[in-house]
């Protein structure tokens, strides 16, 4: 098993453009979540799935938009890059919503 | 907003010693977690416990549970090199799909 991917490893982004954060699992768990983790910081939840065609917002939305189509796959679209979207983000997966897999992240640089 | 404080931030012992990290947090849980985190990759589950226990084991790991104070600690005997990491706590309460985390405890272990 692979577990959970993330791709892709580092982007640079210009103010005002978008892009999407790819992310899958392998381990057929219903719930997914995608975290930014900023210095000196805490994970703080973005968005998060339950399963398939259930989304919900975390703690900081503004600016994301998720999707969960599919088990596997569950993407994060910036819609207009700012210099605050700066971080690195995590995509994990779970079963029943407790022991938490964790992908190797994404750096996002926004200029 | 953050639920859970680690404490303290930074740690640095020798190897061999012990090492203890604290965290404190707000509300009511349904479970408390710690994690691992290795410079620059993503986070690893390391044990998680319910809030009707009050310790549990594992390896070298200890951790207790105090829920009159709200607080747990994470205990890891016979420290070695590869400890060396950031740990973070993380909350989950009645839903378990939402984990609140901790600003994490940066631990180093001199060789």
């Amino acid at each position: 098993n692979a577990g959970v991917t993330q791709t892709p490893k580092f982007q640079v982004l210009k103010t005002g453009q978008s892009m999407t954060l790819q992310c899958a699992q392998d381990m057929n768990h219903e719930y997914m979540s995608w975290y930014r983790q900023d210095p000196g910081m805490g994970l703080r939840l973005i968005h998060y799935s339950v399963g398939a065609g259930i989304t919900d917002q975390g703690e900081v939305p503004n600016g994301y938009n998720v999707s969960r189509s599919t088990t596997e796959d569950f993407p994060l679209r910036l819609l207009s890059a700012a210099p605050s979207q700066t971080s690195v983000y995590f995509c994990a997966s779970s079963f029943r919503g407790e022991t938490q897999y964790f992908g190797p992240g994404t750096r996002l640089l926004v200029l | 907003s953050q639920q859970g404080e680690e404490d303290p931030q930074a740690l640095s012992i020798q190897e061999g010693e012990n090492a203890t990290m604290n965290c404190s947090y707000k509300t009511s849980i349904n479970n408390l977690q710690w994690y691992r985190q290795n410079s620059g990759r993503g986070l690893v589950h390391l044990i998680l416990i319910r809030s009707n226990e009050r310790e549990k084991h594992s390896g070298r790991l200890r951790v207790t549970l105090d829920t009159s104070k709200k607080s747990s600690s994470l205990l890891i005997t016979a420290s070695r090199a590869a400890d060396t990491a950031s740990y973070f706590c993380a909350t989950a309460r009645d839903s378990n799909y939402q984990l609140i985390w901790g600003a994490g405890t940066k631990l180093i272990i001199k060789p």
